[in-house]
C-alpha cells in the first residue's frame, strides 16, 4: 500500500496570509490527525477527524482549522499566519477511530515571514 | 491531560554500545506506548509499541518494557549502529475512541562508528 502522502511538501507564506495543506491517507484508513513540529514545542496535537467530523482538538487557536472529505482526504487550514505558526506539518493516518496506530505522513514544511 | 516527560535529550554512544531512553506520563488511563524514529528531513517512522497488559516487548535489537505502577516505559537498542542515529520520540495514548498521540520532547541518539 502507498504511504500517507502530503502536499505541498514545502511553502513560503507571509504574515496574515492563509494557508491549506493537504493529507491522503494509506487507502482504507479512515482516520486522519494532524500535529505541529517545532523544535521547541516538539509533537503537538492539533485535531484528529474521522468519517468527515472534527473528533477531537488540540490546544491550538481557531485559526487552524481543518475538514475531511468523504474519501476520507483531509485539509487543514491556517489563517492570519503568524512567525510562530513556521513547523513542519505532520498528518498521521490510523485504519479506524481509536486504532492507537498512526502512521506519518512526511509532512508539509511552513515557513512564515 | 496527559504530559509525557523524555529524557536525554541527546545521548552519544559509540557503534556496538547499548542506548536506553526513558519516558514518564501522567495519565494512569493510558494504555498504548509507541516509539517512533525520525532521521533527519524524514517522516517519524514506527518502531515499536507496548500496550499496558504487556510488560515487555523485544523485535530484533529493539526492545520496550513498560512499568505501569511507575509510569514509565523505555526503549533499549542494543548493538547500536550509525544507521541508529535519529531522533526518538515516546508517545502515549488511551483507549478513549481517539486516535490522540502525546509525545515527549524526543532524544537525539548519536551513534559514532
Amino acid at each position: 500500500k502507498a504511504g500517507v502522502t502530503q502536499t505541498p511538501r514545502y511553502l513560503i507564506k507571509t504574515r496574515g496570509q492563509q494557508v491549506t495543506l493537504s493529507c491522503s491517507p494509506i487507502s482504507g484508513h479512515r482516520s486522519v490527525s494532524w500535529y505541529q513540529q517545532t523544535p521547541g514545542q516538539g509533537l503537538q496535537f492539533l485535531f484528529e477527524y474521522f468519517s468527515e467530523t472534527q473528533r477531537n482538538k488540540g490546544n491550538f487557536p481557531g485559526r487552524f482549522s481543518g475538514r475531511q472529505f468523504s474519501n476520507s482526504r483531509s485539509e487543514m487550514n491556517v489563517s492570519t499566519l503568524e512567525l510562530g505558526d513556521s513547523a513542519l506539518y505532520l498528518c498521521a493516518s490510523s485504519w479506524d477511530r481509536g486504532a492507537e496506530t498512526q502512521y506519518f505522513g512526511p509532512g508539509t514544511r511552513l515557513l512564515v515571514l | 491531560g496527559e504530559n509525557v516527560e523524555q529524557h536525554p535529550s541527546t545521548l552519544s554512544v559509540q557503534e556496538g554500545d547499548s542506548a536506553v531512553i526513558k519516558c514518564t506520563y501522567s495519565d494512569s488511563a493510558s494504555n498504548y506506548f509507541p516509539w517512533y524514529k525520525q532521521e533527519l528531513g524524514k517522516r517519524p517512522q514506527l518502531i515499536i509499541d507496548i500496550r499496558s497488559n504487556v510488560g515487555e516487548k523485544k523485535d530484533q535489537r529493539i526492545a520496550v518494557t513498560l512499568n505501569k505502577t511507575a509510569k514509565h516505559f523505555s526503549l533499549h537498542i542494543t548493538e547500536t549502529q550509525p544507521e541508529d542515529s535519529a531522533v526518538y520520540f515516546c508517545a502515549a495514548s488511551k483507549n478513549s475512541g481517539y486516535s490522540t498521540l502525546t509525545f515527549g520532547k524526543g532524544t537525539m541518539l548519536l551513534v559514532s562508528p
